[in-house]
């Protein structure tokens, strides 16, 4: 069965600290691998990867994907508590062509002042 | 606001209740797809559309779930016979079509909180 695995669950760090989050698949028919960002509304889109070793970044996030050992990290640097949410990976499944999504359950990140 | 929009926000209903949810994807979307979140989960795929078709459903999507999207443009997904478990976050998202560059970003709307009572 296809899975998406998050890990940590849940972080808990100072504004400054940097942070690494991790994602792990198996999914049969990858395309591509996205991360969104979750604060108690809608998920909001960060970064599409499909390439490995092609880092991806915006301000202070920045992600990259290995697809032979099948991960993925996302990378915030110089935290804020505004970066406090639930940070979400997904993977495109591409059989059917459907471009369902595949969710991990999330890490839970609050950074306190 | 060209975002996608879900209406209601929020629904309380007693359990064997028929509730109906509606999506609005942005308008030039051809895809469109239904999450189901519970509480600490990542969110869950339910069905699929392009245009007016329903291409794929889950198997989490019982016989009291239906989804319909009439027109290619707003969608509704109705519960019968609600169960308190299916209290959840149900979630919208649209996309663009494959054929536009092979992208597959999806939108996502704010969400129809369901609680069963």
């Amino acid at each position: 069965e296809d899975k998406v695995v998050q890990s940590p669950l849940s972080l808990v760090v100072h504004e400054g600290d940097t942070v690494t989050l991790n994602c792990s698949y198996e999914v049969t028919n990858f395309r591509s691998l996205l991360w969104y960002k979750q604060e108690k509304k809608a998920p909001t889109f960060l970064f599409m990867l499909t390439s490995s070793g092609i880092e991806k970044k915006s301000g202070r996030l920045s992600s990259i994907l290995d697809k032979k050992e099948l991960f993925s990290i996302l990378n915030i640097t110089a935290t804020q508590t505004g970066d406090s949410a639930v940070y979400l990976c997904a993977v495109d499944d591409g059989s059917g062509n459907t471009g369902k999504l595949i969710f991990g359950q999330g890490t839970t990140l609050q950074v306190k002042p | 606001d060209t975002g996608v929009s879900q209406n209601p926000r929020h629904k309380i209903t007693k359990r064997g209740q028929n509730v109906t949810f509606r999506c609005d994807p942005i308008s030039e979307h051809n895809r469109l797809y239904w999450y189901r979140q519970t509480l600490g989960q990542g969110p869950e795929f339910l069905t699929y559309f392009q245009n007016e078709a329903q291409l794929e459903k889950s198997r989490l999507l019982s016989d009291r779930f239906s989804a319909e999207r009439p027109k290619g443009s707003f969608s509704t997904l109705e519960i019968q016979r609600t169960e308190q478990g299916d209290s959840a976050m149900y979630l919208c998202a649209s996309s663009p079509s494959r054929l536009a560059g092979g992208i597959n970003e999806q939108f996502f709307g704010p969400g129809t909180r369901l609680t069963v009572l």
